[in-house]
Formats: C-alpha cells, sequence, structure tokens
C-alpha cells in the first residue's frame, strides 16, 4: 500500500523550516528519500532503516518513528536549492519488501 | 566517476509493438533498479537485479520484464505495448557497503507509445 506523504506542497522562504511526513499503514522496515527537480531524474537523500538512527544530508535530515510507522524529513535553514518535490519510498514485509512511493510533496523555497 | 547511462533517451512506438531498454550502471555497482514514472500513477518500482538475478519485482504484468548482465549492465523489455505504457522508465544503481548506502538514477529514457 502507498505511503501517505503530507503535506501535498509547502512553500517557503529562504531560511526557514519545514517538515515532510510520511506515513506507513503497515510496518516499516526501511524509508528512502528522494528530490526530484523538474525534468531531471530523482536524487536519492538518504536511506532510513528500522531500528537505525536519524540520517542526515547537509540541512536536510530524516528520523525514523517505528511505532507511528512514519517518517519525517526535516529541510533546515532552506536554501533556494531545496526547492522540488520529495519523494519517500517505503519497504515493508507486508509488501515483500518492494519499494513503494508516496505521492511527493511539492517544495518550493522563494528568496 | 561516470554516472548512470541509459538508452535511448527517447523512444516513440505503437501499440502492440515491443521495446528494449538498456542501463549502464556506475561502475562498482551490481545493484540495478528500475522504476516508471506518470503523471497518473507517480514512481512505481519495477524490478531490481543483484548479481544477474532477480531479487524483487514490483506489481506490474508480466509484459514488464528484465535482465541484468555479468557486467552488471542491465535491459527491460515491454512487449505488447500499450497506450498506458508511456511513461518515464527510470533505472538507478546502488551499492549497499557496511552502513553506508548510495544510490544514483539515470536520466530515464522517455517512452511514449501511440
Amino acid at each position: 500500500q502507498q505511503p501517505v506523504q503530507s503535506p501535498q506542497a509547502v512553500i517557503l522562504r529562504e531560511g526557514e523550516d519545514a517538515v515532510i511526513n510520511c506515513s506507513s499503514s503497515k510496518a516499516l522496515y526501511s524509508v528512502h528519500w528522494y528530490r526530484q527537480k523538474h525534468g531531471e531524474a530523482p536524487v536519492f537523500l538518504m536511506i532510513l532503516l528500522k531500528g537505525g538512527e536519524q540520517k542526515g544530508h547537509d540541512k536536510i535530515s530524516a528520523s525514523f518513528n517505528e511505532k507511528k510507522q512514519q517518517s519525517s524529513l526535516y529541510l533546515t535553514a532552506s536554501q533556494l536549492s531545496y526547492s522540488g518535490t520529495y519523494f519517500c519510498g517505503t519497504e515493508t514485509k507486508a509488501a515483500g519488501n518492494k519499494l513503494t512511493f508516496g505521492g511527493g510533496t511539492r517544495v518550493l523555497v522563494k528568496p | 566517476k561516470a554516472g548512470v547511462t541509459q538508452t535511448p533517451r527517447y523512444l516513440i512506438k505503437t501499440r502492440g509493438q515491443q521495446v528494449t531498454l538498456s542501463c549502464s550502471p556506475i561502475s562498482g555497482h551490481r545493484s540495478v533498479s528500475w522504476y516508471q514514472q506518470t503523471p497518473g500513477q507517480g514512481l512505481q518500482f519495477l524490478f531490481e537485479y543483484f548479481s544477474e538475478t532477480q531479487r524483487n519485482k514490483g506489481n506490474f504484468p508480466g509484459r514488464f520484464s528484465g535482465r541484468q548482465f555479468s557486467n552488471s549492465r542491465s535491459e527491460m523489455n515491454v512487449s505488447t505495448l500499450e497506450l498506458g505504457d508511456s511513461a518515464l522508465y527510470l533505472c538507478a544503481s546502488s551499492l549497499a557497503s557496511g552502513v553506508t548506502y548510495e544510490q544514483y538514477f539515470g536520466p530515464g529514457t522517455r517512452l511514449t507509445v501511440t
């Protein structure tokens, strides 16, 4: 089953923070985060594994809450380059560990 | 180092035809995954190969198939094309080593079925 991402879109001013959530209805084994800019291929940001620690990629970090079956991506002190669509991909035992993607969150960072 | 390459970049086919897409991973990466991206269905996992073996397969009909060669290059094939197969097909290569994991996508092949 497809994970649910929220919000669907967010507009930020440069320097502001944002949180993107990815929720699963099944127990999570791993969560992958990607950013895709218009007309480009996705870029892998990070992977979080069950029982693993919070990860970071520049000023973008993520957490994994096993109990809530949720992962959150934190955009801190956002830069113009953070604009794009962020996708989470989840692996669950229920889905045979097949990577299933959320619908994406559009992020626009304005000067 | 060279990135993931996909060929062709663009393709136009007619319903009923078949198509083969190619992906060359980053040197040293033994895992290759394929994804389909459409405006309606979003990003969907097709299959993953590791050392010439299919490790996982998404929920796509049997018309979608793939393989990986001993040099880690991979191909995917779609037979009896349907209009709904029009999509951007992405290939990604990955490397897992200890606690490190890296994955890189190719530019994609834009397939249009008419």
